[in-house]
């Protein structure tokens, strides 16, 4: 069965405090892994597709890494405008575009 | 421009009333799904849209109600809820082949009441 399992659930940090968050998953045949970052009663806001293993992107202080059974969200100096919520989501294989989420990181960064 | 746009923001309606949500995207995607999600809690599928045709539904009960009119909108028809239904409903979009990115929406919150 797909599953994804994201840690920690919650992460506080200083501002300029670096740190990562983690995304392990199994799934049958991975046609993506994806990054979200969502505001409190807000969608997800898309940040980054992963496909093979080895793959990395960045974007701002952000950047995403893929190993065959877990993802990293590497967070370099955050800012307290980065607080939300972190989600990861697997497609694996199949007829669907289903998507299947992790649980959530909640990151605070405090001033 | 990656854009969903969800109406209403904020909707309250009572067990008897019959309501619906709307959502438009414009950038060409085929793939169309409701999602739904309570607090502190990941999304949950509900319906997938692929080229206009009802591709999955995940079980869900049949006072919810789902149609896309056309490629770029999909509605979802509401009737006869119950308060454990109040939840952020989010629609969302996508190429139709698989590994490709899905664009949500601001989602519609709902209060059952």
């Amino acid at each position: 069965e797909d599953q994804v399992t994201q840690s920690p659930e919650a992460l506080r940090l200083q501002e300029g405090e670096s740190s990562s968050l983690n995304c392990s998953y199994t799934v049958s045949g991975l046609r993506g892994l994806f990054w979200y970052r969502q505001d409190p009663g807000k969608g997800p806001e898309f940040l980054f597709t992963l496909y093979s293993a080895g793959e990395e992107k960045e974007k701002e202080r952000l950047k995403a890494t893929l190993t065959k059974k877990e993802s990293f969200l590497h967070i370099t100096a955050p800012k307290p405008e980065d607080s939300a919520t972190y989600l990861c989501a697997v497609q694996g294989g199949g007829a669907t575009n289903k998507l299947i989420f992790g649980t959530g990181t909640l990151l605070a960064v405090q001033p | 421009d990656t854009e969903v746009t969800q109406t209403p923001k904020h909707l309250v309606m009572g067990m008897t009333n019959k309501k619906s949500l709307k959502c438009e995207q414009h950038m060409g995607h085929r793939a169309m799904y409701w999602y739904k999600q309570k607090a502190k809690k990941p999304p949950e599928l509900m319906f997938v849209y692929s080229y206009e045709k009802l591709s999955i539904n995940e079980s869900v009960p049949s006072r919810f109600s789902p149609e896309c009119p056309n490629s770029s909108l999909l509605n979802l028809h509401l009737h006869a809820l119950q308060p454990e239904d109040s939840a952020l409903y989010l629609c969302a979009s996508s190429q139709v082949t698989g590994g490709n990115t899905i664009y949500f929406g601001e989602g519609s919150w709902l209060t059952v009441v």
